[in-house]
């Protein structure tokens, strides 16, 4: 009864190789996002999704396009990876947007990057 | 801009007590508190909505002060399990940036025996 999953858990790829994270909720809830968090903890938003519409999207280079083909899977293609893409992308869900709606994050993807 | 938190670290004892502060330089609308193991996902606290609100979970409880733009949570008695790192989470008012949380960078609790 995984509330926020995310696959694969880890990831490990060379410069230059494209790849996909995938993510789903089964809480119902109509807004996605994905956040990035590096190496000294700091946990950053990179893109929001409402109900499949982009909402939020922060100065991400073009590399990264999030993907939403309904309100419960929100998935993130990175084209040619760099070393500073080394991270764990968190993937998380509310139930709206806005000040009141907690987030529920899935478990993470740790993206090594050689 | 994020909250910034502090300390960036504490080291406890079993049954100590300890508080670990957020402030903002924007206005504040609301504080979420995530705590966050080590190799797992935040996990969604406590949130305060309006200016003086406190709130309590077992013995985490946290207060938020509109006016000096500022949150604390408060941890009595510390157990083992409270080990990990604590993030407050301000989320924006709404508008185009509704659900956007800026993060502070994170308080690191460790609890020994």
């Amino acid at each position: 009864d995984t509330a926020v999953s995310q696959t694969p858990k880890y990831l490990v790829t060379q410069m230059g190789n494209d790849k996909s994270i995938k993510c789903e909720q089964n809480l119902g809830h109509d807004t996605m996002y994905w956040y990035k968090q590096d190496s000294k903890k700091f946990l950053k938003i990179m893109f929001s999704y409402n109900n499949k519409e982009l909402i939020i999207n922060e100065t991400v280079p073009n590399r990264f396009s999030p993907k939403s083909p309904d309100k419960a899977h929100l998935n993130l293609h990175i084209n040619s990876l760099e070393l500073g893409d080394s991270a764990v992308y968190f993937c998380a869900s509310s139930p709206v947007g806005g000040r009141a709606s907690p987030l529920h994050f899935g478990n993470g993807t740790r993206l090594t990057v050689t | 801009q994020q909250p910034v938190q502090s300390p960036q670290a504490v080291i406890l004892r079993e049954g100590e007590d300890a508080v670990i502060n957020c402030s903002s330089s924007k206005a504040l609308y609301s504080v979420h508190w995530y705590r966050q193991k080590h190799g797992e996902a935040p996990v969604f606290l406590m949130i305060l909505l309006k200016g003086g609100e406190q709130k309590g979970h077992e013995k985490i409880s946290a207060s938020f002060n509109e006016k000096k733009q500022q949150s604390s949570l408060y941890l009595t008695a510390s157990q083992l399990s409270y080990s990990g790192t604590y993030f407050c989470g301000t989320p924006s008012s709404g508008g185009t940036n509704a659900g956007k949380s800026t993060f502070g960078d994170g308080t690191t609790l460790t609890v020994k025996p």
